[in-house]
């Protein structure tokens, strides 16, 4: 199957910083995405990866490595509204635009 | 540029009774897709219509399905309701000339089976 793997849940303190991981079955990659998901609303995107390295966007950034089907979410200079569920998210070879989404980490922000 | 927009938002049926959702993707794009998401199973890919065809398809039954229109708007249907069809319908569009591609999400429709 296509498993994406990632933390159920994280806590961290205002201020820090905090790294999500994910992992991914390697056969036919095409492509990462990261969402941030706050409670009962729609996934917002953050990134995409679909070269090794790390792309960075302001406080957020992500990583790839290819050969290890391995993909991280850093959150730099935490905020309270930081709290909300992080989605990695592959899509494969042949899937067009169907992404395979992973069961995301709850991210809780404390003071 | 107005988001991605799903009608209706909030949804109760009983079971045995059927339902239409829509979703009005971003001006431009030509791909929607569509996805559940439950408490216990996360986000699942339904089904993706591109130009009017159906490009790709997930894991679900038949009693769901869909289409799209000319204008790139699209609808799901499912039939026979169930009480595990409970979850959060979400459309996503994007571009879709190449993939996978940016897809930005709509807000949602919460399906409630009695």
């Amino acid at each position: 199957g296509q498993n994406i793997d990632q933390p159920t849940e994280m806590t961290a303190t205002e201020g820090a910083i905090v790294q999500i991981n994910c992992t991914y079955q390697t056969s036919g990659f095409n492509g990462l995405f990261w969402y941030q998901q706050h409670a009962g609303e729609a996934p917002t995107f953050l990134s995409y990866n679909v070269l090794d390295g790390l792309e960075e966007k302001g406080r957020f950034s992500s990583f790839l490595s290819r050969s290890k089907g391995y993909s991280y979410l850093l959150l730099k200079e935490l905020q309270m509204k930081d709290s909300a569920s992080y989605l990695c998210a592959v899509g494969f070879t042949g899937g067009g635009n169907k992404l395979t989404f992973g069961t995301g980490t709850q991210l809780k922000v404390e003071l | 540029k107005a988001g991605v927009t799903q009608t209706p938002r909030y949804l109760i049926k009983t079971r045995g009774q059927q339902v239409t959702l829509s979703c009005s993707p971003i001006s431009g794009h030509r791909s929607v897709s569509w996805y559940q998401q439950t408490p216990g199973q996360g986000l699942q890919f339904l089904f993706e219509y591109f130009s009017e065809t159906q490009r790709n398809k997930g894991n679900f039954p038949g009693r769901f399905s869909g289409r799209q229109f000319s204008n790139s708007r699209s609808e799901m249907n499912v039939s026979t309701l169930e009480l595990g069809d409970s979850a959060l319908y979400l459309c996503a569009s994007s571009f879709g000339t190449t993939s996978p591609y940016e897809q930005y999400f709509g807000p949602g429709t919460r399906l409630t089976v009695t």
